[in-house]
């Protein structure tokens, strides 16, 4: 299993550009969720799906827009990157409500 | 809404000593997962133990080992036998067993610890 994968690994963006954040796991893990680590903050919720089809906003949603058409999946949108938005972002998945979750490697979004 | 503390935003420790990490939490449910996940400069997100709150034993994992004091509200990480690759950033979270809680982890701002040899 490759467990969860994010891609890119970097990227750096204009004000006002969009652009998707991808996350994959092939373990069926039913929840998958979207994370931001900024520095001394801990990390933070954005967005959360339980399964496919279904999603629900964290605690930090704004600016961030995500879908799930398929278990695998569970994508995150940019619609207009402001430098707020730079961070590290991680996607998990999870088993039900099982006690682990899995992290993926983290992507560096930089917006200038 | 839970919340999780963690209130030594750096600590520091000689190779081979032991060196303990604090975090409290403030809930009402009676049933959780508490975890301490490790983050080194490579930025992926470690698990490195996990208590369940029903339990009354402490988790233990080899060097790593957990105090569990439920009534308390606090659930401290001791590394023994401390050696240069635990240097990290710690990360203290809690995850709910409820409906409309349990599809996310709570967690806290952190602790980086800095081992000296």
């Amino acid at each position: 299993n490759a467990g969860v994968t994010q891609t890119p690994k970097f990227q750096v963006l204009k004000t006002g550009q969009s652009m998707t954040l991808q996350c994959a796991q092939d373990m069926n893990h039913e929840y998958m969720s979207w994370y931001r680590q900024d520095p001394g903050m801990g990390l933070r919720l954005i967005h959360y799906s339980v399964g496919a089809g279904i999603t629900d906003q964290g605690e930090v949603p704004n600016g961030y827009n995500v879908s799930r058409s398929t278990t695998e999946d569970f994508p995150l949108r940019l619609l207009s990157a402001a430098p707020s938005q730079t961070s590290v972002y991680f996607c998990a998945s999870s088993w039900g409500t099982g006690p682990l979750q899995y992290f993926g490697p983290g992507t560096r979004l930089t917006v200038l | 809404a839970q919340t999780v503390t963690q209130s030594q935003p750096e600590m520091s420790v000689q190779e081979a000593e032991t060196v303990t990490l604090s975090c409290t939490y403030d809930t009402s449910e009676s049933d959780y997962y508490l975890f301490w996940y490790k983050q080194p400069p490579s930025r992926q997100m470690i698990l490195v133990i996990r208590q369940e709150a029903y339990k009354q034993q402490n988790a233990t994992e080899n060097r790593f080992s957990v105090n569990f004091q439920k009534a308390a509200k606090s659930f401290s990480l001791k590394i023994s036998d401390s050696q240069l690759g635990d240097a990290a950033m710690y990360f203290c979270a809690y995850r709910s067993l409820t409906q409309g809680g349990s599809e996310k982890l709570v967690f806290g701002k952190g602790t980086k610890l800095t081992v000296n040899p």
